[in-house]
């Protein structure tokens, strides 16, 4: 079956502008999850949906950044203003309901994003 | 809060067996993860603790010790295709979102 993808795989951009990152989870998976991965180290943890709504977005690092997932599916990541900073590679997760276990999260390929 | 620490390189020899360890310190505990992430390409699930001892599967097994707050990755027989880095992950909150170490690049010679 399909995985989890994510759109585009590389973005170049220039410091101040404005970039979205979607991300379409596994088909019936409820929880969908942002992290950033910078070379060399771990994924941290940006935000967390449950369906539609955003249940915990303890992660983002500034006001710049912003996620949604309107019909509980497809999510989009934004950022504002961007800096040299943001540059990493953005990955997402999508689970199945939250049994109170650990559900296994499976990623997407990422967004390798690249501010100049 | 969370805490995880792996090594942050290893090298071992195509057909030996190697041991990735991790430490963890956790607010609450809901298992222990561990992910196998090529280079530019996603963390695919390798394993899932929550209880004490040692689980296998095929080539890797995974160890976990509660009371030590210890984790190991086995990895046996191993193949050029192993290289690759670890990472160790803990679930946390009501989302169990993960915490991850800095993950442990495993590089395999001939």
């Amino acid at each position: 079956g399909a995985g989890v993808s994510q759109t585009p795989s590389n973005k170049v951009t220039e410091k101040g502008k404005y970039v979205e990152l979607r991300c379409d989870p596994i088909s019936g998976h409820t929880a969908l999850y942002w992290y950033r991965q910078s070379l060399g180290q771990g994924p941290e943890f940006l935000i967390y949906f449950q369906g539609t709504g955003a249940a915990d977005d303890s992660g983002l690092p500034n006001d710049r950044f912003f996620a949604v997932r309107p019909e509980g599916s497809v999510s989009t990541l934004k950022i504002q203003r961007t800096e040299r900073g943001d540059s990493a590679v953005y990955l997402c997760a999508s689970s199945p309901p939250n049994r109170g276990r650990g559900e296994t999260q499976y990623f997407g390929p990422g967004t390798r994003l690249l501010v100049l | 809060g969370q805490n995880i620490d792996q090594p942050t390189e290893m090298t071992a020899t195509e057909g030996a067996i190697v041991q990735i360890n991790c430490t963890y310190q956790t607010s609450g505990f809901n298992g222990l993860f561990w992910y196998q992430q090529h280079a530019g390409e996603a963390p695919t699930f390798l394993s899932y603790n929550v209880l004490d001892g040692l689980e296998e599967k095929g080539r890797f097994s995974s160890f976990l010790s509660r009371s030590k707050g210890y984790s190991y990755l086995l990895l046996k027989e191993l193949q050029m295709k192993d290289s690759a880095s670890y990472l160790c992950a803990a679930p946390s909150g009501a989302g169990n979102m993960l915490t991850f170490g800095g993950g442990t690049r495993l590089m395999v010679k001939p």
